[in-house]
């Protein structure tokens, strides 16, 4: 089984900030990994895809990087709207697909 | 516009068994794989099965192994997870999402396992 550690599992930022978030794979999956955002009582919608590749429709200022077994989410200048639970997701081995544990983005 | 819609979810007594489906249009619902996902209350996010196009593979998650069935019906553009011997730990909210990579998701149906 492919174990996702993401960290850190709860952060507290102000709108401008810029905010990092990682996913560490425990064996290479090349770069077959996607990002989501959770908001309160809604479903998870895609960020990433393909490590790096932005969803159509999402704001540039989401970035996905890394390939391998490090991967890293990046919000340039974070958003009052950005405020929600971030979580990665790892489709390399598709007949057991893993999420990381989260990570929750609060308002400092 | 792509739309999956869960239904038959609800309050299930320990032991018990429920069928939840997922109706999907604006997407030739043939050509994907089909996941469903589930988070409990407070928690994170768990695959629990996938099924493939034409329904000749399916793969679960160990904790559902034995007692879940995922299947799909492409003439009825419908996705269905039949959960047999139900326990408290089942309770989440249940979506089903398109695809190997989860594009897109259902707005999730709440499955209760409680006395």
């Amino acid at each position: 089984d492919i174990q996702m550690t993401q960290s850190p599992s709860s952060l507290s930022a102000s709108v401008g900030d810029r905010v990092t978030i990682t996913c560490r794979a425990s064996q290479g999956i090349e770069n077959d990994l996607g990002w989501y955002q959770q908001k309160p009582g809604k479903a998870p919608k895609r960020l990433i895809y393909a490590a790096s590749s932005l969803q159509s429709g999402v704001p540039s200022r989401f970035s996905g990087s890394g390939s391998g077994t490090e991967f890293t989410l990046t919000i340039s200048s974070l958003q009052p709207e950005d405020f929600a639970t971030y979580y990665c997701l790892q489709h390399n081995n598709y007949r057991l697909l893993t999420f990381g544990g989260g990570t929750k983005v609060e308002i400092k | 516009e792509v739309q999956l819609v869960e239904s038959g979810g609800g309050l299930v007594q320990p032991g018990g068994s429920l069928r939840l489906s997922c109706a999907a249009s604006g997407i030739t619902f043939s050509s994907y794989w089909m996941s469903w996902v589930r988070q409990a209350p407070g928690k994170g996010l768990e695959w629990v099965a996938n099924i493939k196009r034409d329904g000749s593979e399916q793969y679960y998650v160990d904790s559902v192994k034995g007692r879940f069935t995922i299947s799909r019906d492409n003439a009825k553009n419908s996705l269905y997870l039949q959960m047999n011997s139900l326990r408290a730990e089942d309770t989440s909210v249940y979506y089903c999402a398109r695809g190997l990579q989860l594009d897109f998701w259902g707005q999730g149906i709440l499955v209760t396992v409680s006395s």
